[in-house]
């Protein structure tokens, strides 16, 4: 299928330590988003792009977390110095640009940090 | 973004139709109402969106309210692949891209 893949599908990784997440999107697809979801929570937004640049970064919690599109294709989610804390489900979504179309998400990547 | 109210959990038999409500009593002129569910273990998909008018597509209907101060998701005829959480979120057609979602309501399907 043609859908929203993100890699890996669950990464464990030590605290303190740097993870980099993967998002390719649906082949067309100008916007992307990125979003975090806690156990038991509905989706929380972190980021999104239009084309390579970020239009709206106000959901990343603080400055361990950074996100790059450079060809406005392919995204990459940045996770230094990881904490516990940062354990979730980390999904990547994407959309024709609409601003009332809807998004496709891919299955997320299960991040525990231990 | 407005809020919406939904319940945490509803539950409903095989085959036959499931009322999904949603409350938005804040909701502006320029909001639209979206569902979206989420299968255990997936990312969350698309169903239906409405702005004034009653919407049909293959997955359910949506239902809204004279005064879109409220909707109602309609699954015809659920089945066991329906069982899912539920989220009802309002998106302003001249605001953010990003969706809020709530907690949504857990859907059970009992066989």
């Amino acid at each position: 299928g043609a859908g929203v893949s993100q890699t890996p599908s669950n990464k464990v990784t030590e605290k303190g330590k740097y993870v980099e997440l993967r998002c390719d999107p649906i082949s067309g697809h100008t916007a992307l988003y990125w979003y975090r979801q806690s156990l038991g929570q509905g989706p929380e937004f972190l980021i999104y792009f239009q084309g390579t640049g970020a239009a709206d970064d106000s959901g990343l919690p603080n400055d361990r977390f950074f996100a790059v599109r450079p060809e406005g294709s392919v995204s990459t989610l940045k996770i230094q110095r990881t904490e516990r804390g940062d354990s979730a489900v980390y999904l990547c979504a994407s959309s024709q640009s609409s601003q009332v179309g809807p998004q496709h998400f891919g299955d997320g990547t299960r991040l525990s940090i231990l | 973004d407005a809020k919406t109210t939904q319940p945490n959990s509803m539950e409903s038999n095989e085959e036959e139709p499931v009322h999904l409500p949603c409350n938005h009593s804040t909701i502006s002129g320029t909001d639209y109402i979206h569902w979206y569910r989420q299968l255990p273990s997936q990312g969350p998909e698309y169903v239906i969106h409405g702005l004034t008018s009653n919407v049909n597509n293959r997955m359910a209907s949506l239902a809204i309210a004279e005064d879109r101060k409220s909707s109602t998701l309609i699954l015809h005829r659920a089945t066991l692949r329906d069982a899912a959480v539920y989220y009802c979120i309002l998106r302003d057609q001249g605001g953010s891209e990003k969706l809020v979602f709530g907690k949504g309501t857990k859907l059970t399907v009992n066989p």
